[in-house]
């Protein structure tokens, strides 16, 4: 099964800067198939990126996606009050398919 | 529009079953897989295991093979999630989810809680 590691575990900025989210692969992920997910408390996950770098339906630019083989960033230009959440990674490249431990973006 | 409603929490005792829906709702149930994934207390997410809605194949995590059962009920359009011997590691929210068989999940139900005590 392919380990999935995201740092920071915790990032504290504030609106209005740039958030850079790290998710490294213990192994190459196949053809890229790595998404990004938005958790906020009490709610279930919502898909924000597919493919490493492809938004998902309703998802604003200032989010994307990027790496490939064993290391993938999820950047967000520029941060807006609603974007503090957890944010994990998925691997789907590999069965069974693993997700990572979660990085917590909080207000600073 | 396109939904994933679970049931309602559950508490069960140490060596019980728990039994969780999962209805889905507008959009074609063949051409999808429904996922469960478990979220213990502050904790990632696991993926338990899936149901094919157009022929009932399943495939489930090594971790969870032989206390797990994910059915398809094509009348109710409904899948279910059937989990045995349940211990205090169970208790968590359980998610239902809609993708491909190896592929991310674009609709998620609202989750059920588990609770799993003496």
């Amino acid at each position: 099964e392919i380990v999935l590691t995201q740092s920071p575990g915790t990032l504290s900025l504030s609106p209005g800067e740039r958030a850079t989210l790290s998710c490294r692969a213990s192994q190459s992920v196949g053809s890229s198939y790595l998404a990004w997910y938005q958790q906020k408390p009490g709610q279930a996950p919502r898909l924000f990126i597919y493919d490493a770098s492809i938004r998902a339906s309703g998802i604003p630019d200032r989010f994307s996606g990027s790496g490939s083989g064993t290391d993938f960033t999820l950047t967000i230009s520029r941060l807006e009050p609603e974007d503090f959440a957890v944010y994990y990674c998925q691997q789907y490249g590999s069965s069974p398919c693993s997700f990572g431990q979660g990085t917590k973006l909080e207000i600073k | 529009q396109v939904h994933l409603v679970q049931s309602g929490a559950e508490v069960k005792k140490p060596g019980a079953s728990v039994k969780v829906s999962c209805k889905a709702s507008g959009y074609a149930f063949s051409t999808y897989a429904i996922h469960w994934v478990r979220q213990a207390p502050g904790q990632s997410l696991e993926w338990m295991g899936w149901v094919i809605a157009d022929d009932g194949r399943t495939g489930y995590s090594q971790k969870f093979e032989g206390r797990i059962t994910i059915t398809w009920d094509t009348s109710a359009s409904t899948a279910y999630m059937d989990l045995s011997s349940l211990t205090s590691e169970d208790t968590a929210v359980f998610y239902c989810a809609r993708g491909g068989i190896d592929l991310y999940y674009d609709l998620w139900g609202q989750g059920t809680l588990v609770t799993v005590s003496s």
